[in-house]
C-alpha cells in the first residue's frame, strides 16, 4: 500500500520568489511519483515524473523535483514564479504492482496562490 | 489532436435518480481510469480498466456504483440511486497501457446530488 502526504495545503507567495510545494510518500515496493496541475476549472496536467535514474526531475513550466529515498520526500520547486503559476499542485504515487499497476494514489493538493 | 472528452460537463440530479457519465479516452489508449474528486476526500481512485475488463473495482465506494467499457474505447460510470455524498467531480483518464505511464485527464463531470 502507498500513500502521499502533503504538508502544506496553501502556499502564498509574491511573483518572482522562490517557492517549494512539499511531498512526503510511504511505499512498501518500487516508486514512481508524479506531480499534476490543476488550473481552475480544468483537469489535471502532469508537471514531471520520476521513474527511475536521475533523482533531480525536470519538467513543464520551469518545475523541478527532487526524489529523495531517506527522507521519503518528493519537493516540487520552481526558482521564479508567475502569475500564471496559480494552481492546484497535486503529488501522486503509482500502484505498486499487481492488479493496481499504474493506479495513482494523490496527496490532498497544495494551492499555490502567487500574488502581484 | 482530441484529449479526453466526458460528459455531461455538469449533471445535476435529485436524490435516488440513475446518472451516467461518459469519458472518451484517447485514440488508442488501452488503459482507462476513474477518479473521483471530493472537498472531504479529496482526488480518489475509482476503477480501471485495461481494454474492456476492470482488473481493479477496489476504489468503487458501493455497490450503487459501476462501470463498463466496450470496444476497448468509451467507458460508461453509472451510479444508482444517487445520494447527496456522492456529489464530486468525476475525472477520467487514459493511458497508452497500463503501468506507470502518463495519464492524460478529461476535464471532469461535475455531479450535484440535491
Amino acid at each position: 500500500a502507498q500513500s502521499v502526504t502533503q504538508l502544506d495545503s496553501q502556499v502564498p507567495v509574491f511573483e518572482e520568489a522562490p517557492v517549494e510545494l512539499r511531498c512526503n510518500y510511504s511505499s512498501s515496493v518500487s516508486v514512481y511519483l508524479f506531480w499534476y496541475v490543476q488550473y481552475p476549472n480544468q483537469g489535471l496536467q502532469l508537471l514531471l515524473k520520476y521513474l527511475s535514474g536521475s533523482t533531480l526531475v525536470k519538467g513543464i513550466n520551469g518545475f523541478e523535483a527532487e526524489f529523495n529515498k531517506s527522507q521519503t520526500s518528493f519537493h516540487l520547486r520552481k526558482p521564479s514564479v508567475h502569475i500564471s503559476d496559480t494552481a492546484e499542485y497535486f503529488c501522486a504515487v503509482s500502484g505498486d504492482g499487481g492488479t493496481s499497476y499504474g493506479k495513482l494514489t494523490f496527496g490532498q493538493g497544495t494551492i499555490l496562490t502567487v500574488h502581484p | 489532436g482530441a484529449g479526453v472528452s466526458q460528459s455531461p460537463s455538469n449533471k445535476v440530479t435529485e436524490k435516488g435518480k440513475d446518472v451516467e457519465l461518459r469519458c472518451d479516452p484517447i485514440s488508442g489508449h488501452t488503459a482507462l481510469y476513474w477518479y473521483r474528486q471530493s472537498l472531504g476526500q479529496g482526488l480518489e481512485f475509482l476503477i480501471y480498466f485495461q481494454g474492456n475488463s476492470a482488473p481493479d473495482k477496489s476504489g468503487l465506494p458501493s455497490d450503487r456504483f459501476s462501470a463498463e467499457r466496450t470496444g476497448g474505447s468509451v467507458s460508461t460510470l453509472t451510479i444508482q440511486r444517487t445520494q447527496q455524498e456522492d456529489s464530486a467531480v468525476y475525472l477520467c483518464a487514459s493511458s497508452k497501457r497500463t503501468g506507470h505511464n502518463e495519464q492524460f485527464f478529461g476535464p471532469g463531470t461535475r455531479l450535484t446530488v440535491l
